[in-house]
């Protein structure tokens, strides 16, 4: 159990066009998604915290209209990168909580963007 | 300074070793720790989940928080060739907090 998708798990892009990034909890529903951006041999940083039907809650230095985040339903959220440029290549990773009984975070495959 | 610090590594060992991974970190709230593997280009996977100070065991995998010195540990007994990857190691405050990750030690284990 605890499966986390994510869709699709690579794209290239060109600069200047915008990327929209699938997370879906496939077997539990995920009251809290997270998004995490993970440079080359870097660690996770987390980008933003989103609850169900609520709006995301972004860390500092992250810029909410250029990284937007829909948690529309229990079981997906997405993230759009818009206006990508390359400097937004990177390796993005959601996880999922259930928030009921054991409320571990479940983490995505992960995408990699390339944007050329 | 980083709230959690972890040494990148990287970290080579022979099959069979016992390879001992470590983080230290400086917020006094945090009482929840984890253990993450991550192989290349995937998502992290859960390994070992901590509440306070003490041991933990599974497995080939034993993981020990000592709260008074700020240092968590991750032991891998009998490592194999399959245990390579990037440990992550990660800290909240809460059970619902956010979890801060260390940088991730890459460990590869030659046949």
């Amino acid at each position: 159990g605890a499966v986390v998708s994510q869709h699709p798990s690579w794209v290239i892009c060109k600069s200047g066009t915008s990327v929209k990034i699938e997370c879906r909890s496939l077997d539990f529903q995920a009251t809290t998604m997270f998004w995490y951006r993970q440079f080359p041999k870097q660690s996770l940083m987390l980008m933003a915290t989103s609850n169900e039907g609520s709006k995301a809650t972004y860390e500092q230095g992250v810029e909410k209209d250029k990284f937007l985040i829909n948690h529309a339903s229990l079981t997906l959220s997405t993230l759009t990168v818009t206006s990508a440029h390359p400097e937004d290549s990177s390796f993005y990773i959601c996880s999922a909580r259930s928030g009921v009984g054991y409320n571990e975070q479940f983490f995505g495959p992960g995408t990699r963007l390339t944007v050329l | 300074q980083k709230e959690v610090e972890q040494d990148p590594g990287p970290l080579s060992v022979p099959e069979g070793a016992i390879v001992s991974l470590n983080c230290t970190y400086s917020n006094s709230a945090f009482q929840y720790f984890m253990w993450y593997r991550q192989y290349s280009r995937k998502g992290p996977e859960l390994l070992m989940y901590t509440y306070s100070s003490g041991n933990k065991e599974d497995g080939r995998f034993t993981a020990q928080v000592d709260k008074s010195s700020k240092y968590i540990s991750l032991f891998i007994r009998d490592s194999q060739p399959s245990d390579s990857a990037t440990y992550l190691c990660a800290c909240r405050g809460t059970s619902y907090g956010k979890l801060t990750f260390g940088q991730g030690t890459i460990l590869t284990v030659h046949p």
